[in-house]
């Protein structure tokens, strides 16, 4: 069955640190990517995705993702995380050619320290 | 625009009652999903609906049911609500199911006593 693996369950930084959250599926095939985002008391939305072409994309509020086809792999990054970037982060995949059902990662759960 | 609404945002229900959860949304869509979410275990999806008239089970089924009651609304419902029900619940839109952008709602939070 296909899977999605974040290793990171809790991560704490400090404001201006680097960030890269990982993630890993398993699926052979084509996929879609996302990373969505949870700030404290809101609901899931759209941090970024990928469906094709460049493999380096980049979403809103600073932060981007590489799609690597040979390590099944979509880590998201930002160079220099903010107070305001502590939520929950969860990666999802939609393997296509499947049933197309979306599969989320069990989330990383982000604090930044001021 | 008010995107993907839920009603309510809290419930409080013993063992063995039943609830409807409502999810409509405002942006034609027409796929619409029910996920449930745990500490620890990220989200799991319940049922969907590619389209009107359409439904599917999801990962974790069991003990619940819904409906596509229109193109806008997609209810999901607890027959005989237990205690390992106690979550938040999202309902989610997108386009199509194949592309997959989702917009979630505001979530219910449950409490099954």
């Amino acid at each position: 069955a296909q899977s999605v693996s974040q290793h990171n369950h809790h991560v704490i930084l400090s404001e201006a640190a680097s960030l890269e959250l990982g993630c890993n599926y398993s699926y052979g095939g084509t996929v879609n990517l996302f990373w969505y985002v949870q700030y404290p008391g809101q609901h899931l939305q759209l941090l970024l995705k990928y469906f094709s072409g460049d493999p380096l994309v980049k979403g809103i509020k600073g932060f981007e993702a590489e799609f690597i086809k040979s390590k099944f792999s979509f880590n998201l990054r930002k160079p220099s995380v903010q107070w305001s970037d502590t939520a929950e982060y969860f990666c999802a995949v939609i393997p296509l050619g499947r049933d197309d059902k979306i599969i989320f990662g069990k989330g990383t759960r982000l604090h930044i320290l001021p | 625009n008010a995107g993907v609404t839920q009603t309510p945002k809290f419930q409080v229900l013993k063992t063995g009652q039943s609830m409807t959860l409502q999810c409509a949304q405002d942006m034609n869509h027409n796929s619409m999903y029910w996920y449930r979410q745990d500490p620890g275990m990220g989200l799991r999806l319940i049922y969907y609906s590619a389209s009107e008239g359409t439904t599917d089970k999801g990962e974790v089924p069991n003990g619940y049911n819904v409906s596509r009651l229109n193109k806008r609304e997609f209810s999901l419902r607890l027959e005989s609500a237990a205690p390992s029900q106690t979550s938040v619940y999202f309902c989610a839109s997108s386009e199509a199911r194949a592309e997959e952008t989702q917009y979630f709602g505001p979530g219910t939070r449950l409490l099954v006593l």
